[in-house]
């Protein structure tokens, strides 16, 4: 079975520190990873995937996650928050080609402090 | 190329009324999903198809059904809607091959409110 679990429910961090997301995966498979971000009132947008190539995987706004097999962890991380970073973050995991087999995190909800 | 769309993007309806809400997708995606985001919550599956022709049950399927109308269509209906509906929801392709699900894209969501 595959499950994927975000270990914070909100971080709260200052601008222009560093963010941190944390996502670890249950998998009895190679997993396919992912990070999706919601604005406000918005839908889901890709910010970044693994899919077994490089382990460490650039997205978009600057978010980076590195994929360590060992740890089962996906973390997300910035090296500087911005205001505009505020929003909900999801992690996902699929591992099987069925369609049935994905599988979304309870979400991360970040707020940047000025 | 428009992603995913939905329609309506808003709706209010009455306790037992009827709606379907649309989906549409033009990547050429075989796997299609509905979903319902309440606040303060992840993404709960309501139904999803794997391919054209076929439907299965997700995490809530419950006061909902489906029609895989052909490859790019997917609606949701709601035969008698109750106030536990209120929700946002989601309509998401994805494509499925060589063993590897791809990249999950999500329409802009429809925010439903039943009264």
């Amino acid at each position: 079975a595959q499950s994927v679990t975000q270990l914070d429910s909100h971080v709260s961090v200052s601008e222009g520190t560093p963010v941190l997301l944390r996502c670890n995966y249950s998998s009895s498979y190679s997993p396919s990873l992912f990070w999706y971000v919601q604005h406000p009132n918005k839908g889901l947008q890709l910010l970044l995937k693994y899919t077994s190539a490089a382990t460490l995987v650039k997205g978009i706004n600057g978010f980076e996650a590195e994929f360590k097999k060992s740890e089962t962890s996906f973390h997300l991380t910035k090296p500087s928050a911005h205001m505009s970073d505020a929003a909900e973050y999801f992690c996902v995991v699929t591992t099987y080609s069925s369609a049935s087999k994905i599988i979304f995190g309870s979400g991360t909800r970040l707020s940047i402090r000025p | 190329n428009a992603g995913v769309t939905q329609t309506p993007k808003f709706q209010v309806l009455k306790t037992g009324q009827s709606m379907t809400l649309q989906c549409a997708q033009d990547m050429n995606h075989n796997s299609m999903y509905w979903y319902r985001q309440d606040p303060g919550m992840g993404l709960r599956l309501i139904y999803y198809s794997a391919s054209e022709g076929t439907t299965d049950k997700g995490e809530v399927p419950n006061g909902y059904n489906v029609s895989r109308l052909n490859k790019r269509e997917f609606s949701l209906r709601l035969e008698s809607a109750a106030p536990s509906q209120t929700s946002v929801y989601f309509c998401a392709s994805i494509l499925v091959a060589g063993g590897r699900a791809d990249t999950q894209y999500f329409g802009p969501g429809t925010r439903l409110t039943v009264l």
